[in-house]
């Protein structure tokens, strides 16, 4: 099936450190999510983008709709220990269907 | 709001045997999902269902059943289990219109172990 490609798999940061994460695609994406999942719960909604080349940001969370459609990013700014958890990217190819389509996820390990 | 709702938590189950993995939302969402979550594969589609009495298939429906019979509800049935089966299931629903059909809202998970 459809894949989306999520980068890096893994980090282990500083707290007070920039973080970004990347997902890409070799196919156009009409909307691009990002989910956040603590151990033992399901994935929260964190930032939802609709348009290409959007910008928006949620606190000290900054995504953005790659122009070409087939990429997204995120960056978490001054990175504290709550911020510790799985990062998904999500993503549907044909609106109002429900399909949505995941990345394998980067996990996120935050040092005091 | 309860949001969405998903019993039980955790479900231990022998091959062959059936069960039943319930969702529910009170939030008057038409779209419902139900996916499985593995590790290192993030989360998978099983079936979908875009109103009550509409379901369709997602990337990963073998071995499940689901049915829509009202818009709160949205039950997923393995018939006859494998260890195969052995996952994270969320189920997730979403609004109807505009944008917000984009953004789904998930359930905490049921943890289902096939022996």
């Amino acid at each position: 099936g459809q894949q989306l490609n999520q980068s890096p798999q893994s980090m282990f940061i500083q707290e007070g450190e920039d973080v970004s994460m990347n997902c890409t695609s070799s196919s156009i994406f009409n909307t691009w999510l990002w989910y956040k999942q603590d151990p033992g719960e399901g994935p929260v909604l964190l930032i939802a983008l609709y348009k290409a080349g959007e910008l928006t940001s949620n606190g000290r969370l900054t995504a953005q709709f790659g122009i070409t459609r087939k990429d997204s990013f995120l960056n978490i700014s001054a990175s504290i220990p709550s911020d510790v958890g799985i990062y998904f990217c999500a993503g549907l190819q044909v609106r109002n269907t429900g399909k949505l389509i995941f990345g394998q996820g980067t996990t996120l390990q935050v040092k005091p | 709001n309860a949001g969405v709702t998903q019993t039980p938590k955790f479900q231990v189950l022998k091959t062959g045997q059936s069960m039943t993995l319930q969702c529910a939302q009170d939030m008057n969402h038409e779209y419902m999902s139900w996916y499985r979550q593995d590790p290192g594969m993030g989360l998978r589609l099983i079936h979908y269902s875009v109103g009550a009495g509409i379901t369709d298939q997602g990337e990963v429906p073998n071995g499940y059943n689901v049915s829509r019979s009202t818009t709160e509800d949205f039950p997923l049935r393995l018939l006859s289990a494998a260890p195969s089966q052995t996952s994270v299931y969320f189920c997730a629903s979403s609004y109807s219109s505009g944008r917000l059909t984009d953004t789904q809202y998930f359930g905490p998970g049921t943890r289902l172990t096939v022996l």
